[in-house]
């Protein structure tokens, strides 16, 4: 079955330091991949997200490249604010499906 | 604002009650879907429907069901609750065609 493993939490950093989230996932054909971001109690929010092999989403200073040689979806931002502290979701959406598969959040604590 | 209301925001029930969760998509969504976040996880898959039919399910028993309702409205329904199913309860719709899903703020059902 589809699964998605991110890094674990928290990761804190100084603002402006550089931000790597990494993400792997496993999947049958050609998923979609997905970014999602969690403010505290707020929904799931979609960051960005990339359709096929070698795609970049972007998205408020954050990318993402789909990478099928190594099965993976890291987010990077080059210059982290307070603003970003939440938490980020790596999902996938199997090819036919709507369904996403999630992995299990990774939580950004952004200092001053 | 992505459209999407959930009620209500918090929901206390003891076991073996049952409990219904209540969602209000955009106009023109056809499609919404539930899922379940544990706390410290990422969100499950639930299921979706599409135009007022079931159209995929997740790993959930069938004590967990739903409705969808003509004007854009849905309801998940959990019968026999057990303390697992403590968590959090998204809603989120889409359009037809695409797989942007817009997420509610979430059901935070506590089961003692």
């Amino acid at each position: 079955g589809n699964s998605v493993t991110q890094m674990e939490g928290p990761v804190t950093l100084s603002e402006e330091a550089f931000l790597t989230i990494n993400c792997t996932y496993t999947a049958t054909g050609y998923p979609s991949l997905f970014w999602y971001v969690q403010y505290p109690g707020e929904g799931l929010q979609l960051l960005l997200k990339a359709t096929k092999a070698d795609d970049k989403g972007s998205n408020k200073g954050f990318e993402a490249t789909y990478r099928k040689e190594t099965t993976s979806f890291h987010l990077e931002k080059g210059s982290v604010q307070v603003s970003d502290s939440a938490v980020y979701f790596c999902a996938l959406a199997d090819t036919g499906r709507r369904a996403l598969t999630f992995g299990s959040g990774t939580r950004l604590q952004v200092q001053p | 604002e992505t459209g999407v209301t959930q009620s209500p925001t918090h929901l206390i029930k003891t076991r073996g009650q049952q409990v219904t969760l209540r969602c209000s998509s955009q106009s023109g969504h056809n499609t919404v879907s539930w899922y379940q976040q544990a706390l410290g996880q990422g969100p499950q898959f639930i299921f979706q429907y599409y135009r007022e039919e079931e159209n995929g399910r997740g790993n959930f028993p069938p004590r967990f069901s739903g409705l969808q309702f003509p004007n854009y409205s849905s309801e998940l329904n959990v019968n026999a609750l057990e303390l697992d199913d403590s968590a959090l309860y998204l809603c989120a719709s889409s359009p037809d065609t695409n797989e942007k899903l817009f997420f509610g703020s979430g059901t935070q059902l506590s089961v003692l």
